[in-house]
């Protein structure tokens, strides 16, 4: 069983919906991720929170809005994303931001209709 | 830039074969590599982390080697099996971000 817990793990929401994708960790890391992986592509980092705080954004649109309510959790909201926003999403945490390992989520399979 | 490679894209072996996977990458001022796993639909497995002072790492049938200079990692996984099909994917840490190699995808066949 993995040790973060990511919620949905399937979503499926039409281009002018408003969803929150969840991830959660227990382990006592402070440093948390959001990835966007396609089909046979490897994750692209999205977002880094750093002691709850954002400290990575790769350019990524603001229909994408990331949130980090307290050093166990991790939202990202999403609104108005289109066709090729459909991907799968990845969580991860590790220790802190430069210490290693990652220890990932399964993902949520987002598609956009 | 850093630009991670692995050879080769996909790898198709008999159930028992010794095997070895191969990664690079062009900037050698890394904080570690990682070698994942990630089954299909599923999140990434983390099988062993080398850090830059480190050559190798062993975890039970793998092992991971790291020659920082000239650029290269290698994952030997021995005596393998049907249950080790998958992708495997290297990735190289510096400043907080992973930078991941496309994969090579693995099937062992029975």
């Amino acid at each position: 069983d993995t040790e973060v817990t990511q919620t949905p793990k399937h979503l499926v929401m039409g281009m002018t919906n408003k969803k929150s994708l969840k991830c959660e960790q227990h382990m006592g890391h402070r440093a948390m991720y959001w990835y966007k992986q396609k089909a046979k592509k490897p994750p692209e980092l999205m977002f880094v929170y750093s002691y709850e705080k954002l400290s990575i954004n790769e350019s990524v649109p603001s229909r994408f809005s990331p949130e980090c309510p307290n050093s166990s959790l991790l939202n990202l909201h999403l609104h108005a994303l289109q066709p090729e926003d459909s991907a799968l999403y990845l969580c991860a945490s590790s220790p802190g931001m430069t210490v290693q390992p990652q220890h990932f989520g399964d993902g949520t399979r987002l598609s956009i209709l | 830039k850093q630009e991670v490679t692995q050879i080769p894209a996909a790898l198709s072996v008999p159930e028992g074969e010794n095997l070895v996977l191969n990664c690079s990458f062009t900037d050698s001022a890394i904080y570690n590599l990682q070698w994942f796993r990630q089954d299909p639909g599923k999140g990434l497995t983390s099988l062993l982390l080398i850090q830059s002072s480190q050559r190798e790492q062993t975890s039970g049938r793998l092992n991971a080697s790291l020659d920082k200079s000239s650029g290269r990692s290698t994952l030997y996984i021995a005596a393998s099996q049907p249950g080790d099909s998958a992708t495997y994917l290297c990735a190289v840490s510096n400043t907080g971000k992973l930078i991941f190699g496309q994969g090579t995808t693995l099937q062992v066949k029975p």
